[in-house]
């Protein structure tokens, strides 16, 4: 069974600080991993999408990497602003499995 | 808009209650899902339907009855609704290649 964890659980940082999400999973035998955002109340939106073949993703100021060996992401955001303030799941698919297994999420506030 | 719509965005009802969520995505993937996201906002799995199959149907009381009418539908059905029931249920779809797209979710509060 997949299991996904991330760390911290929350964080809080000044705006303008970079931000660095923490991802782990269990089984490296993963399809694709995923990263979402979530404000409060509302669903989830599609950040970067890494294959298993890939290393890394960028969009913007986002940049994501993957070690599928160690069974690791990181997420990085730069240049954090108010606006970044949400909570950031990390997902993972298996090869012939159609499910996600989400991890718990981590909070970030970036104060003004 | 191409995406994942799904009905209503809140569902207030009593104990007993049968209630129905609409999902229908245009993106034209072959892959649906039902994932409930509880108090503690933990998201898990409930049933996945591949060109309208069953694919996945984890341990998920059989209250709950997903219906696929077409790759482009799915709808899910709650018999006999229980407090333990409240929580956001999101619809999904995805496509090898592109990834999950999620619904904007609905709030059931079972009162």
């Amino acid at each position: 069974k997949q299991e996904v964890t991330q760390i911290p659980a929350a964080l809080s940082v000044p705006e303008g600080e970079n931000l660095v999400l923490n991802c782990s999973f269990t089984d490296s035998a993963i399809y694709n991993l995923q990263w979402f955002r979530q404000d409060p109340g509302k669903g989830l939106t599609s950040l970067l999408l890494i294959q298993s073949s890939q290393r890394e993703q960028t969009s913007g100021r986002l940049n994501a990497s993957l070690d599928k060996s160690s069974g690791r992401s990181t997420l990085y955001i730069a240049a954090s602003q108010p606006g970044d303030s949400a909570t950031y799941l990390c997902a993972v698919s298996r090869y012939n499995d159609y499910k996600l297994s989400f991890g718990a999420g981590t909070t970030v506030t970036v104060r003004a | 808009d191409t995406a994942v719509s799904q009905t209503p965005k809140y569902l207030v009802t009593q104990m007993g209650n049968d209630k129905s969520i609409k999902c229908e995505q245009n993106l034209g993937h072959d892959t649906m899902y039902w994932y409930k996201q509880d108090s503690k906002k933990f998201l898990k799995i409930m049933f996945s339907y591949n060109n309208k199959e069953l694919i996945i149907n984890e341990t998920v009381p059989n209250r709950f009855s997903p219906k696929s009418p077409d790759k482009a539908h799915l709808n899910l059905h709650i018999n006999s609704l229980e407090l333990g029931d409240s929580a956001v249920y999101f619809c999904a779809s995805s496509q090898e290649s592109s990834g999950y797209t999620f619904g904007s979710g609905t709030r059931l509060t079972v009162v």
